[in-house]
């Protein structure tokens, strides 16, 4: 059972270069997520999407987009990265929004810009 | 507005127990969650509370709730090495269960 699997699982940019990052979930979830990692600032969220259909941006959503493919696929895209996009990028899922539904998380994305 | 917060470390010997606080300021919190993430990987979730229990037992971890002080616990029974790990206190509320909140994490080293 692969639940969230996400791709690269590293990745080197130089500034001002693109790149899309995959996550897909095999759960049915209707949820999916986009989180950032870095020391000192705990998870915050990018953007997010309640249902296939529709996205919402987060706390951090600045330089990115994402894009929600089909119901399993939510893509995130840097068009032209910064070097303060160098951090560890985590994609989850989860059933749903609006109730107990623990989110599932894929094994991150190392993502450095120089 | 919303806050979660953690201490950052804690050390332990092994066999013995752990035990990560977290605060959370929002008092209409519904569900609690404990995530693990060891190094290299994402987070996973370890066990959760709705907020009206105040404990919850799941072998060797125990949760315990306060609600008037806004107080969680994670105790880990019989800490192993394989405990290492970032633990993360997050918490839902029913004003805005769009998204979790979360703390910074503590980082928990067993030594042997």
């Amino acid at each position: 059972n692969a639940g969230v699997t996400q791709t690269p699982k590293f990745q080197v940019l130089k500034t001002g270069q693109s790149m899309t990052l995959q996550c897909a979930q095999d759960m049915n979830h209707n949820s999916m997520y986009w989180y950032r990692q870095d020391p000192g600032m705990g998870l915050r969220l990018i953007y997010y999407s309640a249902s296939e259909g529709t996205t919402d941006k987060g706390e951090v959503p600045n330089g990115y987009n994402v894009s929600r493919l089909n119901k399993r696929e939510f893509s995130l895209r840097l068009e032209s990265a910064a070097p303060s996009q160098t951090s560890v990028y985590f994609c989850a899922s989860s059933e749903a929004m609006g109730r107990n539904s623990p989110l599932h998380f894929g094994n991150g994305t190392r993502l450095t810009v120089t | 507005g919303e806050d979660v917060e953690q201490s950052l470390f804690l050390s332990v010997r092994e066999g013995d127990s752990s035990v990560i606080n977290c605060t959370y300021t929002d008092s209409s919190s519904t569900y609690l969650y404990w995530y693990k993430q060891e190094p290299g990987a994402g987070l996973q979730l370890l066990t959760y509370i709705f907020s009206n229990m105040d404990m919850k037992q799941d072998q060797r971890l125990t949760v315990l709730l306060n609600k008037k002080d806004k107080h969680l616990s994670l105790r880990i029974a019989d800490t192993q090495t394989g405990d290492s790990a970032i633990y993360f206190c997050a918490e839902s509320n029913a004003g805005n269960n769009r998204k979790l909140i979360w703390g910074l994490g503590t980082s928990l080293a067993v030594n042997p």
